[in-house]
């Protein structure tokens, strides 16, 4: 159980359009959903919590207006990257607690590799 | 804020050694400690998870340790294994619906 998907596994854009990442909840109800990047050699540093049915909360240097957050179901998370640009470029990877486990422990996707043009 | 270090960086040794990686915390007021192995390009493996009210936690050939009031914890491997090359990174949270904070890694090198 707590199995967690992430789409797309990997994307490559033009300089300045949008992407847009999901993330799901397979076999539980997730009202947190997390996202996170990595750099390359890098660990993964939080962006931001996504709440259902609610704002999301962005960790401090986040652009929220560049990276968009909509958590709108209890088992659907995206993130969208706006006007994306090569320093964008990154691994984001999502992860969600599984209510009722004891320590509410984190399961994460396998994340999605961007690339930006 | 709360800064997680994990050393060595990185470790290469032969197959069949027990090792040790070593994680520590800056902010004791923790919710809980999670370790985890992330293998190159891919996505994160939860190995263990252990509460702020634990002490210790096992898995197979795993074991973590829970120092909170020192802000310590380690990872024991017991006869690696060349599929346990990875890297291995440990994360706090301080708060059932905050996010991780994770240390840098330690990259592992098991020869066969």
């Amino acid at each position: 159980g707590a199995v967690v998907s992430q789409h797309p596994s990997r994307v490559i854009c033009k300089s300045g359009t949008s992407v847009k990442i999901e993330c799901r909840s397979l076999d539980f109800q997730a009202t947190t959903m997390f996202w996170y990047r990595q750099f390359p050699k890098q660990s993964l540093m939080l962006m931001a919590t996504s709440n259902e049915g609610s704002k999301a909360t962005y960790e401090q240097g986040v652009e929220k207006d560049k990276f968009l957050i909509n958590h709108a179901s209890l088992t659907l998370s995206t993130l969208t990257v706006t006007s994306a640009h090569p320093e964008d470029s990154s691994f984001y990877i999502c992860s969600a607690s599984v209510p009722g486990v004891i320590g509410l422990e984190q399961f994460f996707g396998p994340g999605t590799r961007l690339t930006v043009l | 804020k709360q800064e997680v270090t994990q050393i060595p960086a990185a470790l290469s040794v032969p197959e069949g050694e027990n090792l040790v990686l070593n994680c520590s915390f800056t902010d004791s007021a923790i919710y809980n400690l999670q370790w985890f192995r992330q293998d190159p390009g891919k996505g994160l493996t939860s190995l263990l998870l252990i509460q702020s009210s634990q002490r210790e936690q096992t898995s197979g050939r795993l074991n973590a340790s829970l120092d909170k009031s020192s802000g310590r914890s380690t990872l024991y491997i017991a006869a690696s294994q060349p599929g346990d090359s990875a890297t291995y990174l440990c994360a706090v949270t301080g708060g059932g619906a905050d996010g991780l904070t994770f240390g840098k890694g330690t990259h592992l090198i098991i020869q066969p």
